[in-house]
């Protein structure tokens, strides 16, 4: 079975600096999506990047970036230019191809001080 | 505001009650799920409906009973419900069953059960 770990329970991270969210996937299959949520305080999920296992470039989205190491079973998130908004929990996801399931991590909770 | 709504925002029953949460998505989606989340575990996937036909039970109890009338709403009914049943209870949509699909979340109902 498929499994999500992140291993940070609580990051912090000053305004304008960068910060990196750990997440590492367990499974045996090749194709495969990963992904990045974001849930502020006011609770709505909301999708901050997507990554396709058959694609070798990283993912992009303006601040937002990863580091897909497939061969590691690593996909970490890089915020940069951090803004008070981004405080939130961050979920790591894993979707295989074949199955209708999303499966989550335990969640990060960020914190982002001025 | 990402589509999707949920109603109650907040819910208290008690153990012999019965109450039905409600989700609503505007985006013309044809799959729909629930999902529950309670505090530091994992996102469950509980239901999954693609036009209107239930694709996926993960294993949920016979009090959580799933509705899916058309589309657009899906209506989770609660009966006889366990103090461990309390939670955040979450919806989401998406345009298709794909994996690479992005699931739209709700803001959620947050139950508590007595």
């Amino acid at each position: 079975a498929q499994t999500v770990t992140q291993s940070q329970p609580e990051m912090s991270v000053q305004e304008a600096e960068t910060v990196t969210l750990s997440c590492t996937y367990d499974t045996s299959e090749s194709d495969y999506y990963l992904f990045w949520y974001k849930q502020p305080p006011s609770r709505q999920m909301i999708l901050v990047i997507r990554q396709e296992a058959y694609k070798q470039q990283n993912a992009t989205e303006n601040r937002f970036s990863v580091n897909f190491q497939k061969a590691a079973k690593s996909f970490s998130l890089k915020i940069s230019d951090s803004q008070l908004g981004d405080a939130a929990m961050y979920f790591c996801a894993y979707r295989s191809a074949n199955t209708d399931k999303l499966i989550f991590g335990t969640g990060t909770r960020l914190q982002v001080f001025p | 505001e990402t589509g999707v709504t949920q109603t109650p925002r907040h819910l208290v029953m008690g153990m012999t009650n019965k109450k039905s949460l409600k989700c609503e998505q505007h985006l013309g989606h044809n799959a729909m799920y629930w999902y529950k989340q309670s505090a530091k575990k994992p996102l469950e996937l509980m239901f999954v409906y693609n036009f209107k036909e239930q694709t996926e039970n993960n294993s949920v109890p016979s009090r959580f009973s799933p509705e899916c009338p058309n589309s657009s709403h899906l209506f989770l009914h609660l009966h006889t419900l366990q103090p461990e049943d309390s939670a955040l209870y979450l919806c989401a949509s998406s345009q298709g069953q794909g994996p690479e699909e992005t699931q739209y979340f709700g803001p959620g109902t947050r139950l508590l059960v007595l």
